[in-house]
């Protein structure tokens, strides 16, 4: 299955500033998918990263708020732009990997703290 | 609006035994099952995927799918406190991104 590195793993930012987390996988992929879990709660997805195309980002999330880059097929970023405490969550990016099961792998996290 | 609905939890369940967990589903068009372990603290960790109606089993682990009735099931046999974390149940149709469930946290008492 494939790998993702994600980073940072964690920070702590001030209010109205942005942050920008990356994701690096070990094989190229069509599709990376960004989400996002606030404390005890499930995974909502905020988009979809296309190589080459806008992302598709889903109702409640828009781009001036969470831009995202996709330049190759291997790498990703997710900025969360004009941080409030409410955006304090587990931020994740996700493939789908190849193999007998299909199944999506997850990067590590980022866990954000706005203060 | 495509959902995902499972018990909350916790499920607490005595080491040794079968630990079963529950999901149900909205979308009569979703394709592909899986379940996710997640420990706290962690990422979603794959640990069953399931395509057809039926059972299928990987260690401890089986999953059952019944698409008429738009349910999927996880049993954990032998539980040991090492499975304690939260099972979330993810659906989708073909290459479209996972729709999540709150997931169910499990506990397995020594």
């Amino acid at each position: 299955s494939a790998v993702i590195s994600q980073k940072p793993s964690r920070d702590i930012c001030q209010r109205g500033t942005s942050l920008t987390i990356q994701c690096q996988v070990d094989s190229q992929v069509t599709m990376m998918f960004w989400y996002r879990q606030q404390p005890g709660q499930s995974l909502t997805l905020i988009a979809t990263a296309n190589q080459g195309s806008e992302a598709t980002y889903e109702s409640g999330f828009v781009i001036d708020k969470f831009p995202i880059s996709r330049p190759n097929l291997t790498f990703s970023t997710l900025t969360v732009s004009n941080m409030s405490p409410e955006d304090s969550s587990i931020y994740l990016c996700s493939v789908r990997t190849r193999g007998s099961d299909y199944g999506y792998t997850f990067g590590s996290g980022t866990r954000l703290t706005v203060v | 609006q495509k959902e995902v609905e499972q018990n909350s939890g916790p499920l607490s369940v005595p080491e040794g035994a079968i630990a079963s967990l529950n999901c149900t589903y909205s979308d009569r068009g979703s394709q592909s099952f899986f379940w996710y372990r997640q420990y706290s603290g962690k990422s979603p960790e794959l640990i069953m995927s399931i395509y057809s109606n039926g059972d299928k089993e990987d260690g401890r682990f089986t999953a059952q799918l019944n698409k008429a009735s738009q349910y999927v099931s996880l049993l954990i046999r032998d539980s040991q406190p090492s499975d304690s974390a939260t099972y979330l149940c993810a659906v989708n149709r073909g290459n479209t991104p996972l729709v999540f469930g709150k997931g169910t946290r499990l506990s397995v008492i020594a």
